[in-house]
């Protein structure tokens, strides 16, 4: 069945960088585009970034440009997530999302944990 | 990129109705029929309930309908269950290959 399994969340120290992946199977995975969306403890969903279907255009929200690049091996099924210099701020479940009819297949999610 | 307003809680008993709001700028909801909405159980994968303003995808139980007029969407549950206690949250693409989504809403079913 279609299906996205994220990972790579853990804790971190502040300053530190983390990657997190997302393995997609069930679909064309190179065919759709994908997204990260996050969600802070106790708030609601926040939009991270999207990367096309071949990986050529990439856009983020402004609260992570900068720090936050998004990638994809369509090769492997796999969609990235590099995040740099991490922020408490930055603590959240990050959710790897599949655009089709908008958002319409979501992972479970990783959580990251930023904590000296 | 300011977030959706939607309330924090909205309550009902089994087999009403309830809407929930979803505002936005003249940006974002009131630029394009582009507003989805989710449910989502803690712990678990957010589920689309609604997309391009009022479509249903397949798979998502017709007691669910979505609404538009001007900058605020709405999202409207018929016959309330008790497995519709969640929360539900809105999103709308806010232009320049960008999205925003709403604070989000708790819905307790009494």
């Amino acid at each position: 069945q279609v299906q996205l399994v994220e990972s790579g969340g853990g804790v971190v120290q502040p300053g530190r960088s983390l990657r997190l992946s997302c393995a997609a199977s069930g679909f064309t995975f190179s065919s759709n585009a994908m997204h990260w969306v996050r969600q802070a403890p106790g708030k609601g969903l926040e939009w991270v970034a999207i990367i096309s279907f071949d990986g050529g255009s990439k856009y983020y929200a402004d609260s992570v440009k900068g720090r936050f690049t998004i990638s994809r091996d369509n090769s492997k099924n796999t969609l990235y997530l590099q995040i740099n210099s991490l922020r408490a701020e930055d603590t959240a479940v990050y959710y790897c999302v599949r655009e089709e009819d908008a958002f319409d297949i979501w992972g479970q999610g990783t959580m990251v944990t930023v904590s000296s | 990129q300011s977030a959706l307003t939607q309330p924090a809680s909205v309550s009902g008993s089994r087999g009403q109705s309830i809407t929930i709001s979803c505002t936005g700028t003249s940006s974002d909801v009131g630029s394009y029929n582009l507003v989805s909405w989710y449910q989502h159980h803690p712990g678990k994968a957010p589920k689309l309930l609604i997309y391009e303003d009022n479509k249903r995808p397949s798979g998502a139980s017709d007691r669910f309908s979505g609404s538009k007029s001007g900058n605020t969407a709405s999202l409207t549950i018929s016959g309330l269950q008790a497995e519709d206690e969640a929360d539900y949250c809105c999103c709308s693409y806010a232009g320049s290959s960008t999205w925003v989504f709403g604070g989000g809403t708790k819905v307790t079913v009494l």
